[in-house]
């Protein structure tokens, strides 16, 4: 159980366009997800959170025009990069909680974004 | 304020025990995460600790002292395939996790 899958895994795309990725949590019902993002050797760093039906909180520093974040339903959160640069190239990672014993995060396979 | 510290790189050998030490710093505290993170994969569950103590699954445990806001992943037994990223992480009183930079085991024969 608590599987989370995020499309697409690798996406290329031209400077200036726009990039949909989105999050699915499978077999439970996820009440809050996150958005990561990690640039190589480094560590996660939280870019939003979003809880179903309301407003994502985004991190310090992360522009919320430039990330929109949608999260319509307890199982679907979708991250779009608006006009998209090379400096956005980077991995995304979304995750996923449910009501569990821990509370711990569940987390998608990551998409690898590349902005020529 | 919140901080979170483990050493950037270890390395160990094939067959043997290495310990992954984690300390942190926080007010708030709802716990302590391991995480396993494969180049180019996002990260994998592993462990929690909210009390003291230590915490056995297969050949991992983890442990935590929250008076010395210390915690370690003790990996035995180590196979080629645990070379990876571990990623330590506590839970503030948000809720929110608080994350590590990782910690790279590389794993020699």
């Amino acid at each position: 159980g608590a599987v989370v899958s995020q499309h697409p895994s690798r996406v290329i795309c031209k400077s200036g366009t726009s990039v949909k990725i989105e999050c699915r949590s499978l077999d439970f019902q996820a009440t809050t997800m996150f958005w990561y993002r990690q640039f190589p050797k480094q560590s996660l760093m939280l870019m939003a959170t979003s809880n179903e039906g309301s407003k994502a909180t985004y991190e310090q520093g992360v522009e919320k025009d430039k990330f929109l974040i949608n999260h319509a339903s307890l199982t679907l959160s979708t991250l779009t990069v608006t006009s998209a640069h090379p400096e956005d190239s980077s991995f995304y990672i979304c995750s996923a909680r449910g009501e569990t014993d821990y509370n711990e995060q569940f987390f998608g396979p990551g998409t690898r974004l590349t902005v020529l | 304020g919140q901080n979170i510290d483990q050493p950037t790189e270890m390395t160990a050998t094939e067959g043997a025990i290495v310990q992954i030490n984690c300390t942190y710093q926080t007010s708030g505290f709802n716990g302590l995460f391991w995480y396993q993170q494969h180049a180019g994969e996002a990260p994998t569950f592993l462990s929690y600790n909210v009390l003291d103590g230590l915490e056995e699954k297969g050949r991992f445990s983890s442990f935590l002292s929250r008076s010395k806001g210390y915690s370690y992943l003790l990996l035995k037994e180590l196979q080629m395939k645990d070379s990876a990223s571990y990623l330590c992480a506590f839970m503030d009183s948000n809720y929110q996790l608080i994350w590590g930079a990782g910690t790279k085991l590389i794993i020699k024969p």
